[in-house]
């Protein structure tokens, strides 16, 4: 079960928009809408920014959305703020009724 | 107010057996999946297994079947992630997390597992 695939790192000025894409397969992101990402800042644990592809938790800024396409989901942060600046890991159910999650990106606000 | 507190860090050596707590409150505890992530010093989150404490139904990903245990005590609302022999590559935090859905929406604040001889 590997990982899956997402862009070491992401950077973006403040109050640009950046997205940040995780690839899998048909046996993972393109065959679910479960799709989830998390923003973790060092020394913290992870927090929910987005689950089942789009939907955000309550409290969650709407400068973050989430997509998908095929096997790509990806995660879209609007008006980058320096808070933002953090890694990023998504995760996606898995045909064998587990769940992985992608290697993680780092986002500089530039 | 959904909590997930989890045991103290540890400190052990090559061989020994451990087992770190996950107690959850605020919520009912044997309706929701839980379960624990690896992070490996200065590296990503690797999904480890999930447990239902209503019918300790476990999965486990392939990387740690056979590695660990998962496991769980409804009575006390509390979640397990156990090792019987541990490894100087074991030495990693380790959380426990509340699955909705598909997404771990409360996390422990993490128990610092460190393997040393």
């Amino acid at each position: 079960q590997s990982a899956l695939t997402q862009p070491a790192s992401v950077s973006g000025s403040p109050g640009q928009a950046i997205t940040i894409s995780c690839t899998g397969t048909s046996s993972d992101v393109g065959g679910y809408n479960y799709v989830s990402w998390y923003q973790q800042h060092p020394g913290k644990a992870p927090k929910l920014m987005i689950y089942d592809v789009s939907k955000r938790p309550s409290g969650v800024s709407n400068r973050f959305s989430g997509s998908k396409s095929g096997n790509t989901a990806s995660l879209t942060i609007s008006g980058l703020q320096a808070e933002d600046e953090a890694d990023y890991y998504c995760s996606s159910y898995t045909s064998s009724s587990t769940y992985v999650f992608g290697n993680g990106t780092k986002v500089t606000v530039l | 107010e959904v909590q997930l507190v989890q045991s103290g860090a540890e400190v052990k050596k090559p061989g020994e057996s451990l087992k770190i707590s996950c107690k959850g409150s605020g919520y009912s505890f044997t309706s929701y999946w839980i379960g624990w992530v690896r992070q490996m010093p200065g590296k990503g989150l690797e999904w480890m297994g999930i447990i239902f404490p209503g019918d300790s139904d476990i999965r486990y990903s392939p990387s740690f079947q056979g590695q660990v245990t998962i496991s769980a005590d409804k009575s006390i609302s509390t979640a397990y992630l156990q090792w019987s022999s541990l490894k100087a590559s074991d030495t990693a935090m380790y959380y426990c997390a509340r699955l909705v859905g598909a997404g771990f929406d409360y996390w422990g604040q993490g128990t610092l597992v460190t393997v040393s001889s």
